[in-house]
């Protein structure tokens, strides 16, 4: 079946610099997307959302860029810092025609390590 | 908004007894969703309820799990006979829902079952 695909691979980068977050995603009836956080202990934290008719969205620090033409969804961190340290996962949601399931499928996430 | 909130945080239990998992949604939101997280299978949905309408259980794993949300405000995840393969972290999340609503699920802190 379709699903977003994510191997939880580890990320790791120097306080201050860029983090570069990457998400593939095969259902071409997503039409939301959304990036969580989530540390050690702690429930997935909303970050930041991204439309399917839009292409890229901007937060305090984040990007989300959407390219559909390949199905592949990131997130960019500026000047990441030791507090982003945690696992990252994409989230897809299907067009509210489909089923009426209106549920996220979540990938299996990325693990950013920040460097001091 | 104190956010979505689970009890307990831990529990432990022996193989075969009763679990009761709690949840309180976010005052307003009218979807309510149980997953559980895991090394092995990451982050699975369980099931989810609309308007306290259970909408899809496709994801309970069997017939020892069940869901009830008797109103707005309050929901349970039971697992009876409790087995070891179910250890894991509960999480309890809720959102506005609507077919036309971002979907944006707030998850609480999770409870941590070990069934030994």
């Amino acid at each position: 079946g379709e699903s977003v695909g994510l191997h939880l691979p580890t990320l790791s980068v120097q306080e201050g610099d860029n983090s570069i977050i990457n998400c593939a995603y095969s259902n071409s009836a997503s039409d939301y997307f959304i990036w969580y956080k989530q540390e050690s202990g702690k429930g997935p934290q909303f970050i930041i959302d991204i439309r399917s008719n839009m292409d890229k969205r901007q937060g305090q620090r984040v990007t989300v860029l959407l390219n559909k033409t390949v199905k592949h969804l990131s997130l960019q961190i500026a000047a990441t810092q030791p507090g982003d340290s945690a696992v990252y996962f994409c989230a897809e949601n299907r067009k509210p025609s489909d089923t009426g399931r209106r549920a996220l499928t979540f990938g299996s996430g990325t693990r950013l390590q920040v460097q001091p | 908004d104190a956010g979505v909130i689970q009890s307990p945080r831990h529990e432990v239990t022996e193989m075969g007894q009763e679990v009761t998992l709690r949840c309180k949604p976010i005052s307003g939101h009218n979807s309510l969703f149980w997953y559980r997280q895991t090394m092995m299978r990451g982050l699975e949905l369980l099931i989810y309820f609309n308007n306290n309408v259970p909408i899809d259980d496709s994801g309970m794993p069997e017939d020892r799990f069940s869901a009830k949300m008797p109103n707005a405000s309050f929901s349970t995840l039971k697992i009876q006979p409790s087995e070891p393969r179910d250890s894991a972290v509960y999480f309890c999340a809720s959102s506005l829902g609507g077919q036309l609503a971002k979907n944006i699920q707030y998850f609480g802190a999770g409870t941590r079952l070990s069934v030994l």
